[in-house]
Formats: structure tokens, sequence, C-alpha cells
């Protein structure tokens, strides 16, 4: 079973620019969780979908937002792009049996000039 | 507040050794459950082993074990017999059932020594 993918794995944007990152689940896996880790405020939650819905979000400012297709694929994106926003950005999938377990992708690494 | 706290920001550990990762967490919460993950260098997050709140026994997963001391409200991650490629970042987690959101820790660094 192929395992969470996770497309640009490198992204080199300027400042005020809008950037959009995609994953996708573990097949068979409804909910997709994105985090951003970054040296400083390591590993943060950004936000959490469900079968298409929205089930959790972190503290993060309106300018991050996400979506997630009917084939549990996901979006994040991040508009108006702040030196701040340099991270990497990880995404994760839950298996439907309730453990919690969350399998990661590899990363998008976005570095904002 | 739930907080996952990570005192070692760096430890050393000769090969074949065993060494403990420290992990302690805070919630008010009766239902929870912890959670270590790996990252090595390259940046992917690999699920090492799991612990529910309410688990009588503490999760073993092959040379990983968890001494879950409710209690003490810690969790801290055994790892038998270190091998090179264990060298690596380690984050202990925590998802609250009502919270609904996974809490990392800041995470330790594991250097194992030849």
């Amino acid at each position: 079973k192929a395992g969470v993918t996770q497309t640009p794995r490198y992204l080199i944007k300027t400042r005020g620019q809008q950037v959009t990152l995609s994953c996708s689940p573990i097949s068979g896996h409804r909910s997709v969780s994105w985090y951003q880790q970054t040296p400083g405020q390591g590993l943060q939650f950004l936000f959490e979908y469900f079968s298409e819905t929205q089930r959790n979000k972190g503290n993060f400012p309106g300018r991050f937002s996400g979506r997630q297709f009917s084939n549990s694929r996901s979006e994040m994106n991040v508009s108006t792009l702040e030196l701040g926003d340099s991270a990497l950005y990880l995404c994760a999938s839950s298996p439907p049996d309730g453990t919690y377990e969350q399998y990661f992708g590899p990363g998008t690494r976005l570095t904002v000039t | 507040a739930q907080k996952i706290t990570q005192t070692q920001p760096g430890m050393f550990v000769q090969e074949k050794e065993a060494v403990t990762l420290d992990c302690t967490y805070d919630t008010s919460d009766p239902s929870y459950g912890l959670f270590w993950y790996k990252q090595p260098s390259s940046g992917e997050m690999i699920f090492l082993i799991y612990q529910g709140s309410y688990d009588q026994q503490n999760a073993t997963e092959g040379r990983y074990s968890l001494n879950f001391q409710k209690a003490r409200k810690s969790a801290n991650l055994v790892i038998s017999a270190s091998q090179l490629g264990d060298s690596a970042m380690y984050f202990c987690a925590m998802r609250i059932t009502s919270y609904d959101k996974v809490i990392f820790g800041p995470g330790t660094s594991l250097s194992v020594i030849p």
C-alpha cells in the first residue's frame, strides 16, 4: 500500500505570493491533518479534514486554508506569504479504525524570500 | 492547558545500549492517547508506538517500549539495543479525545555513537 504523498517536495516563493500544497493520503484513510514545522515553534497543528469537512483548526491566521476532495486528497493554501511562513509542511492521514495513529508524508519544504 | 514536555534537547547513546527518552504531559482530560514519532534528517515523521490512557499494560513494538506512568503523567520511550539508524529527532505527542487535536513536544535529538 502506497504511503502518504505530498507535492511538491520543495518550493521557493516570494513574499506576497500565494501557494498551494497537495497531499494524497493512504488508500482508505479519510482523515487528513496538516502541520507546520519550524525550528522556533516546533510542530504546530494547522487543520484536520474528514470526509471533505474541516473537523478541527489550529491557531493560524485566515491566510492559511485548506480543503479536502471526495477522494480524500487534500490541499492547503497560504495566501499573501510572509517570511515567517518558511517551514516544513507535513501532512498526515489516519485510518478509520479510531486509533488516532497518524501516517506522515515526506513534507513540503517552503521557503519564502 | 494541554502540554507536552521533553526536557532532553539532545542525547547520546552507545550503539547496542538502551536509552530512555523522557516525556511528560499535562491534561485534566481522562481520555487521551500518547504517541512517539521518529523524524530522521530526511524529514518524514515515522510512527513508533501508541499508548491509550486506559491501557493497563505498557505498549511495546519491537525494540520500542513505552514506560507509561499515569499518576506521574509521564510516557517515556525506551529504545533497546540502539542502532546507528536510530539517530534522529524523537517527538512525543498527545491526542486528547475531547480536544481532538494532536499536540507535539519540542523533540529530543538522539545520536547513536558507534
